[in-house]
């Protein structure tokens, strides 16, 4: 069976700080890999999402970057932290080209910057 | 571009049934998700409607009219724990990536 990891589950970082955030897949391949954003209280804001290796679509210009080394692992970087960047991260995926419009998540990262 | 649109807040009580709506606008649609988010934990899928017409898994049933574009979601015998955050959901040609709703904080009473 399918299963996402994503680490750490909870982040208090200073501002200006780096950020890494990590997502692994098991159990399939080629997945399509999402990284999302809520902020409390609100709806999910999605951040980047990938189709293959190396393919990052970014949805929302800002200080957040996104790699996807290999197939099954999609990693949230920033260089240096805002305090706006505060927020639950929430890494999914889904079959690739989206089947049943069903998204797969993490547990999720919440990430408070200080 | 897309958008959706849902109420912020629906409350009932204990077996009750209730609606949640959900309009958007988008640029493609290949279909209409719901996903149900409770406090601190993260979203899980409920439904997709590709076609027009009822879907129904057990307490939940989901609608899609697409010539409205429109939607909503209908839980029924409403318990306590029903209560959490509902999002609607559209998937475009892009990969199949899913643009959520600002969603629908259901709060069930006794």
């Amino acid at each position: 069976s399918q299963t996402i990891h994503q680490w750490p589950a909870t982040l208090v970082q200073p501002v200006g700080s780096p950020l890494s955030l990590e997502c692994t897949v098991e159990g399939t391949s080629n997945p399509n890999l999402y990284w999302y954003r809520q902020a409390a209280g609100r709806g999910l804001q999605l951040l980047f999402y990938s189709v293959g290796i190396g393919q990052i679509s970014s949805e929302v210009p800002q200080n957040l970057s996104a790699s996807r080394p290999q197939d099954r692992q999609f990693i949230l970087s920033s260089k240096k932290l805002l305090l706006s960047d505060s927020g639950f991260y929430l890494c999914a995926w889904s079959d690739l080209g989206g089947g049943t419009g069903e998204l797969f998540f993490g547990e999720g990262s919440r990430l408070t910057v200080l | 571009g897309q958008s959706l649109e849902q109420p912020s807040e629906v409350t009932a009580v204990e077996g009750a049934i209730v609606q949640i709506n959900c309009t958007y606008q988008t640029s493609g649609f290949y279909g209409l998700s719901w996903y149900q988010q409770h406090d601190g934990g993260a979203p899980t899928f409920l439904s997709y409607n590709a076609l027009d017409g009822l879907e129904e898994t057990g307490r939940f049933s989901s609608f899609l009219s697409r010539s409205d574009s429109y939607g909503y979601l209908l839980l029924q015998e409403l318990q306590m724990k029903d209560s959490a955050s509902y999002f609607c959901a559209v998937r475009d040609r892009g990969g199949g990536k899913l643009i959520f709703g600002q969603g629908t904080e259901l709060s069930v009473k006794p």
